[in-house]
């Protein structure tokens, strides 16, 4: 049973639009949730986090969205530049441990 | 560099034998864990260290996988007689223990393939 779920494999974007990147969940119990984005041939890296007594976080170009009451997250890119491809995962965390459960995986690809 | 280093970045085995993986954490972090991910699939959990805890081995998906890490720090994730189905590639990740340090880093993964 998936408790982490990214429901789209892939997205494609114009360049300059906005990318919007959704995962649900279904552990009532995870607090504290991350976007990471992993390239070809590497590890994945984090982007930006959001904790569940908030909805919003802004970093840059990325902003995380939380709607606890439907268990969904999403990350919106805007501007979206063509760098910004690459695989993008959602994950989350329950009770102030460090253990991440990791969604599927959502292929980004903008075009220039 | 200080990040999260794994060796070997490729490795190529014929079914049954032995691999061993390598993982070298952060330096201070305590908390190591490994993941694997497959042909098109998401990141699958396989086994968590924290500091002298007994490891969560709760996502091993089989006796044949193991892992140890030494003096805290350096990792080793062990497959013996490799099937097919194992050809993956299995990342490494570290973090700290603080409250509220949830971020993990990774390695570059090594790519097993399984002929």
């Amino acid at each position: 049973d998936q408790q982490v779920k990214q429901n789209s494999p892939s997205l494609s974007v114009q360049e300059g639009r906005i990318s919007i990147l959704n995962c649900d969940y279904t552990n009532s119990m995870f607090d504290y949730f991350l976007w990471y984005k992993k390239y070809p041939a590497e590890g994945p890296t984090f982007l930006i986090s959001i904790s569940s007594i908030k909805d919003k976080n802004e970093d840059g170009r990325f902003t995380v969205f939380l709607n606890k009451s439907a268990k969904h997250l999403s990350l919106h890119i805007v501007p979206s530049q063509p760098g910004d491809s690459a695989v993008y995962f959602c994950a989350a965390s329950a009770g102030g441990g460090n253990m991440l459960t990791f969604g599927g995986g959502t292929r980004l690809m903008v075009k220039p | 560099g200080a990040g999260v280093s794994q060796s070997p970045s490729n490795k190529v085995t014929e079914k049954g034998k032995d691999v061993e993986l390598r993982c070298d954490p952060i330096s201070g972090h305590t908390a190591l864990y490994w993941y694997r991910q497959s042909l098109g699939q998401g990141l699958e959990f396989l086994i968590y260290f924290q500091g002298n805890s007994a490891p969560d081995k709760s996502g091993l998906p089989s006796d044949r996988f193991s892992a140890e890490r030494t003096g805290g720090s350096v990792s080793t994730l062990t497959i013996q007689r490799t099937q097919q189905e194992d050809s993956a590639v299995y990342l490494c990740a570290s973090s700290s223990m603080g409250l509220g340090t949830y971020e993990q880093y990774f390695g570059p993964g090594t790519r097993l393939t399984v002929t």
